[in-house]
C-alpha cells in the first residue's frame, strides 16, 4: 500500500536560517507531488507541484523553493526564513483519475522567531 | 481562473441535529468536488467526493450534493457526532494544461454541542 512520509513533525527556527523539509512516498510511481502551507487558523495555499522527476511548478512567488531529485521525494526549501514562514506545511500525493485526490503527509509545524 | 467560495466559515450544531455546508465555484468546466475534514493539528483526509456527471452521492452519514446549473455543491453531515467536530474544506477540480488541480475554499469549522 501507498504511503508518505513527513519530517520532522514540529521545527522551530530563528529568522534567518535555512530550511529543509523532505517528503518521500512509497508504494506508488511516478506521483503527483504537492507542497501546501497552512496559517494557523486558516485554508490550504498551494506551494508548489510536482508531475515528474525535475518539474516543479509554483503557484506562490516568495522566498521558498522546491526540488525533486528523485521520483517518490520532494523537498521545500528556503535560504532565509522569514516570520511569515510559520505555519503548517504538508506534503501530499495525488492518485485515482487524474490523480485528483490527495493523500496528506502528516504535516511539519514550523515556527519562526 | 477558478474561485471557490465557502459558508459558513463556522458552524455550530446540536448532537445529532443535521449540518450543511455550502460551496460555490466559477468555472463551469470543473468536474471534481472533494471535501476534506480535518481534526485540530491533524492533516486533512479526504470524506468524500463527486464529479459533475452525478448530482448526488451518500456515503452513511455524509451525503454530497452538486447543481451543476447553479454551480455550487453541499456537505451534508446527518445524525452528528461529536467526531465530527473539525474544519472542513471544499474544493473543485479542473483540468488546468495537462494537470487537475484543486482550488480550495477557506473552509468551514464545524463545533458539534453536546
Amino acid at each position: 500500500s501507498q504511503t508518505i512520509h513527513q519530517w520532522p513533525a514540529t521545527l522551530v527556527q530563528p529568522v534567518g536560517s535555512p530550511l529543509s523539509l523532505e517528503c518521500t512516498v512509497e508504494g506508488t510511481s511516478n506521483p503527483n507531488l504537492y507542497w501546501y502551507r497552512q496559517a494557523a487558523g486558516r485554508g490550504l495555499q498551494l506551494l508548489f507541484y510536482s508531475v515528474g522527476i525535475g518539474q516543479i511548478s509554483s503557484e506562490v512567488p516568495q522566498n521558498l523553493s522546491a526540488s525533486r531529485p528523485q521520483d517518490r521525494q520532494f523537498i521545500l526549501s528556503s535560504k532565509k526564513l522569514l516570520l511569515s514562514d510559520s505555519g503548517f506545511y504538508l506534503c501530499a500525493w495525488g492518485y485515482g483519475q487524474g490523480r485528483e485526490k490527495l493523500f496528506f503527509g502528516s504535516g511539519t509545524q514550523l515556527s519562526v522567531l | 481562473g477558478e474561485n471557490v467560495e465557502q459558508h459558513p466559515s463556522t458552524l455550530s450544531v446540536q448532537e445529532g441535529d443535521s449540518a450543511v455546508i455550502k460551496c460555490t465555484y466559477s468555472d463551469s468546466a470543473s468536474n471534481y468536488f472533494p471535501w476534506y475534514k480535518q481534526e485540530l493539528g491533524k492533516r486533512p483526509q479526504l470524506i468524500i467526493d463527486i464529479r459533475s456527471n452525478v448530482g448526488e452521492k451518500k456515503d452513511q452519514r455524509i451525503a454530497v450534493t452538486l447543481n451543476k446549473t447553479a454551480k455550487h455543491f453541499s456537505l451534508h453531515i446527518t445524525e452528528t457526532q461529536p467526531e465530527d467536530s473539525a474544519v472542513y474544506f471544499c474544493a473543485a477540480s479542473g483540468l488546468s494544461g495537462s494537470n487537475y488541480q484543486l482550488i480550495w475554499g477557506a473552509g468551514t469549522k464545524l463545533i458539534i454541542k453536546p
